[in-house]
């Protein structure tokens, strides 16, 4: 089976600007989490998506958005972006109810 | 907000060398994971111990778990160049975590050929 894949793998944005990223997950893999990765705060939970509903939302603001599609591919977006928000961020999906997740090869964006 | 600490942050050795990484946990959980994560790049999964297991071994690898203590053990035997990487323990994830994952803060492991 294919792994996860992140599109784009790199991205350079200035602030204000939008962003959307994109994570197609292992076949028949329902559920997709996201992750944000820096080297200050370490890797913190984004938010998660089972049959295109949002189960699970971290402590980040509400410019960080998701959905995922029929298909099981998710997107993310950040809007007004800050140069905090320059990070890897990571997708994993996972079979439903099941602890183990395999991650993407992750999308790094720098604001600038 | 991370789940627990790890030590060392950092860890330098010799291939053939064991590497031990510690990671402690606040919660009461029902597993924990160990993941490998290569230069900046995604996680892999390396092993899964559940909370009504003490040890668990996977090739080079032993995990053990003390939930009493709160605190878990990644031993790496007879290491090699390749093995270097940063190693997080992670807690949650399935049930009703829904998809959450908490990790530690890492430990960067570094093995000299």
């Amino acid at each position: 089976k294919a792994g996860v894949t992140q599109t784009p793998r790199y991205l350079i944005k200035t602030r204000g600007q939008q962003v959307t990223l994109s994570c197609s997950p292992i076949s028949g893999h329902r559920s997709v989490s996201w992750y944000q990765q820096t080297p200050g705060q370490g890797l913190q939970f984004l938010f998660e998506y089972f049959s295109e509903t949002q189960r699970n939302k971290g402590n980040f603001p509400g410019r960080f958005s998701g959905r995922q599609f029929s298909n099981s591919r998710s997107e993310m977006n950040v809007s007004t972006l800050e140069l905090g928000d320059s990070a890897l961020y990571l997708c994993a999906s996972s079979l439903p109810s099941r602890e183990t997740q395999y991650f993407g090869p992750g999308t790094r964006l720098l604001v600038l | 907000s991370q789940q627990g600490e790890e030590d060392p942050q950092a860890l330098s050795i010799q291939e053939g060398e064991n590497a031990t990484m510690n990671c402690s946990y606040k919660t009461s959980i029902n597993n924990l994971q160990w993941y490998r994560q290569n230069s900046g790049r995604g996680l892999v999964h390396l092993i899964l111990i559940r909370s009504n297991e003490r040890e668990k071994h996977s090739g080079r690898l032993r995990v053990t778990l003390d939930t009493s203590k709160k605190s878990s053990s990644l031993l790496i035997t007879a290491s090699r160049a390749a093995d270097t990487a940063s190693y997080f323990c992670a807690t949650g994830g399935g049930g009703t975590s829904y998809g959450k994952l908490t990790f530690g803060q890492g430990t960067i492991l570094t093995v000299h050929p």
